[in-house]
């Protein structure tokens, strides 16, 4: 069984401030790793990817991967009131049938 | 910019009673997808599609669930007989050069 651990939060930070949210994964094999973001009543929205170790950087957001300690990460610079949702981590593993496996996600409150 | 279509947006229906729930993937997409929500819960898989059929399915996808692709836009979850508990959000996705794109989903109330 595959994991994606997230901690469910709340997390709250002020409007500017840095926001980080972390992902932890469970199988060495995967080889995709994607941001959502989920607005209350709303759907996932794809807002980051990342394939490679490092950093990848997006506007205000960067994903960070360290594959050798299966950690994922998603830095929200500039934090504002309309980053506010929950946000998801997933991982793609084109070896199980494609299947994309999703963690719990964190919610984030962006305190203007 | 392409998107997956889901239709209805809101479905209610009595317990026992069946409901298909329509979604139209993005046209060149190859993996199709059917994910639910109860709401202040976790996005659970139900069941991935590829070349006209399952790929894989969760246990919440028991014999009561089915899914089809009757044309070749179209790709369709049916509950035979709805119970209380089936009360969610329904996502359609579909993914193409590995990346995982939601519809809007589909309410559905069983009462």
């Amino acid at each position: 069984q595959k994991e994606v651990e997230q901690n469910s939060g709340p997390l709250s930070v002020p409007e500017g401030a840095i926001a980080s949210l972390n992902c932890t994964y469970s199988d060495r094999g995967s080889q995709s790793f994607f941001w959502y973001r989920q607005y209350s009543g709303k759907s996932p929205e794809l807002i980051m990817f990342i394939y490679s170790n490092g950093d990848k950087e997006d506007g205000r957001f960067t994903a960070q991967l360290n594959k050798a300690s299966q950690y994922v990460s998603l830095l929200i610079r500039d934090s504002q009131p309309s980053d506010s949702a929950t946000y998801l981590c997933a991982v793609w593993d084109s070896n199980t049938g494609n299947q994309f496996y999703f963690g719990t996600g964190t919610s984030l409150t962006v305190i203007p | 910019e392409p998107e997956v279509t889901q239709t209805p947006s809101h479905q209610v229906t009595q317990m026992g009673q069946e409901v298909i729930l329509r979604c139209v993937p993005i046209s060149n997409h190859l993996y199709f997808y059917w994910y639910r929500q109860i709401l202040g819960q976790k996005v659970e898989f139900l069941v991935s599609f590829y070349n006209n059929e399952i790929s894989e399915k969760s246990e919440i996808f028991d014999d009561q669930f089915s899914v089809e692709r009757p044309d070749g836009s179209n790709f369709t979850l049916k509950i035979r007989s709805t119970k209380l508990e089936d009360s969610a959000m329904y996502f359609c996705a579909s993914a193409g050069y590995e990346k995982l794109f939601f519809g809007s989903g589909t309410q559905l109330s069983v009462l």
